[in-house]
């Protein structure tokens, strides 16, 4: 079964407000988690690490004001697309460590329009 | 710094036939390489990995890979295809932390 959760799979919102996805891990504690943007055809690109208790560390050229990421608990993250634009429309997924195997979650599809 | 390399974006093979999904890599160190699958709409599905030892590598669903040092590769290949391998492939490099991955290959079986 999984190990990764991620809500909402499906997520369709208009310009200028905010989402959140949720990314947890399910029977294990993750102090770390990984969240990647996937683009049509495309591959995954890494956004950002969050690491719980602490600041997310972003990936170069993402805009850590845009895609707010806390990591309140070990087994939940959350990333928040602040003011959506129609170019943030994509597929966000996440990933946790555990027993050094990394686990996808299933996605998260936003669509801003 | 890490890369890999997936220089096929698709490949196409009759069901029953072998496949093979091609992967190379660059590394400073030893390379941790990595599988996986995605079916449209889905998030990543683990289907093998290289850490150390033997070079050929078995994993699920049949898939196996074969890490070549000198040639820096690391090769996805089954030995039948089934439609329902239909997919796209990522080939990764990464070691228990953030993954990198290729482009992707879609693998295309038809019947």
């Amino acid at each position: 079964g999984a190990v990764v959760s991620q809500h909402p799979s499906w997520v369709i919102c208009k310009s200028g407000t905010s989402v959140k996805i949720e990314c947890r891990s399910l029977d294990f504690q993750a102090t770390t988690m990984f969240w990647y943007r996937q683009f049509p055809k495309q591959s995954l690109m890494l956004m950002a690490t969050s690491n719980e208790g602490s600041k997310a560390t972003y990936e170069q050229g993402v805009e850590k004001d845009k895609f707010l990421i806390n990591h309140a608990s070990l087994t939940l993250s959350t990333l928040t697309v602040t003011s959506a634009h129609p170019e943030d429309s994509s597929f966000y997924i996440c990933s946790a460590n555990r027993a050094g195997e990394l686990f996808f979650g299933e996605g998260s599809r936003l669509t801003v329009l | 710094a890490q890369s890999v390399a997936q220089p096929e974006d698709q490949v196409n093979v009759a069901e029953g036939n072998p496949l093979t999904v091609k992967c190379t890599y660059s590394v400073s160190g030893n390379p941790y390489l990595f599988w996986y699958v995605q079916y449209p709409n889905r998030g990543l599905q683990f289907l093998l990995k290289y850490i150390t030892g033997d070079n050929l590598v078995k994993g699920s669903y049949g898939f196996e890979a074969e890490f070549n040092k000198s040639q820096t590769s690391f090769h996805l290949k089954k030995p039948s295809a089934l439609v329902s391998d239909s997919a796209l492939y990522f080939c990764a490099v990464g070691a228990g932390t953030a993954l990198i991955f290729g482009k992707g290959t879609t693998l295309s079986v038809s019947s």
